[in-house]
């Protein structure tokens, strides 16, 4: 059964910073390429970041370039997402989902179960 | 940077065909998902590469993609059916991104 597992969700405070991670299980993680995708309460889906099998490819949403940064640790099967700066907009359930082939190829066939982020003073 | 429109919301009786759109700028020539979200869950594919069903998902889920519309039809649409469906692509156009449209409600009557 293949699976994504999101932690690190929590409350903070605007400025502050936040790491989230995904974790795998049951397949060959570090075959993919992953994204992290959010959507605000009442809100539709959107797209945060990608990054390629082997971590040297990322790209961002302008909306978190220069802030958030996305990496990945393949001998721990691990997908993070480091958020700095974070502003009361930011507020969002996040998931990582695995991208079926190469960036900009496939789409995204297996998804976490999400982890919220709620920034507010 | 590249826009897709879906309509809000799509209206349909159980056992009729619901059709959801997703427009774009040329959008026949890229690659289109699909994804269904039903409250509270995550989303889940239900068509990539514009018609190609993963497994698992009925053959009810038909996509076609074509000029500037992507269209995703259920037939025979049943209650458990009811969700939001977003559609997405990849623009390389000027910089990578990854880009959901809007999303549509669909309410089986």
């Amino acid at each position: 059964q293949v699976q994504l597992v999101e932690s690190g969700g929590g409350v903070v405070q605007p400025g502050r910073s936040l790491r989230l991670s995904c974790a795998d299980s049951g397949f060959s993680f570090s075959n993919y390429a992953m994204h992290w995708v959010r959507q605000a309460p009442g809100k539709g889906l959107e797209w945060v970041a990608v990054i390629s099998y082997d971590g040297s490819n990322k790209y961002y949403a302008d909306s978190v370039k220069g802030r958030f940064t996305i990496f990945r640790d393949n001998s721990k099967n691990t997908l993070y997402l480091q958020m700095n700066s974070l502003r009361v907009e930011d507020t969002a359930v996040y998931y990582c989902a695995r991208n079926d082939g190469d960036i900009g190829a496939g789409g995204m066939d297996v998804w976490g179960q999400g982890t919220t982020v709620t920034v507010s003073s | 940077s590249y826009v897709l429109t879906q309509p809000p919301s799509v209206s349909v009786a159980p056992g009729k065909t619901a059709s959801i759109t997703c427009g774009g700028n040329n959008i026949g020539g890229r690659s289109v998902h699909w994804y269904q979200q039903k409250p509270g869950q995550a989303p889940v594919v239900v068509i990539y590469y514009d018609g190609d069903r993963p497994s698992g998902i009925p053959e009810r889920f038909t996509g076609s993609n074509s000029g500037n519309t992507a269209t995703l039809t259920i037939s025979r649409v049943e209650a458990g059916d009811e969700a939001d469906y977003y559609c997405q692509v990849w623009d390389s156009s000027s910089d990578h991104r990854g880009v959901f449209g809007g999303g549509t409600k669909l309410t089986v009557l």
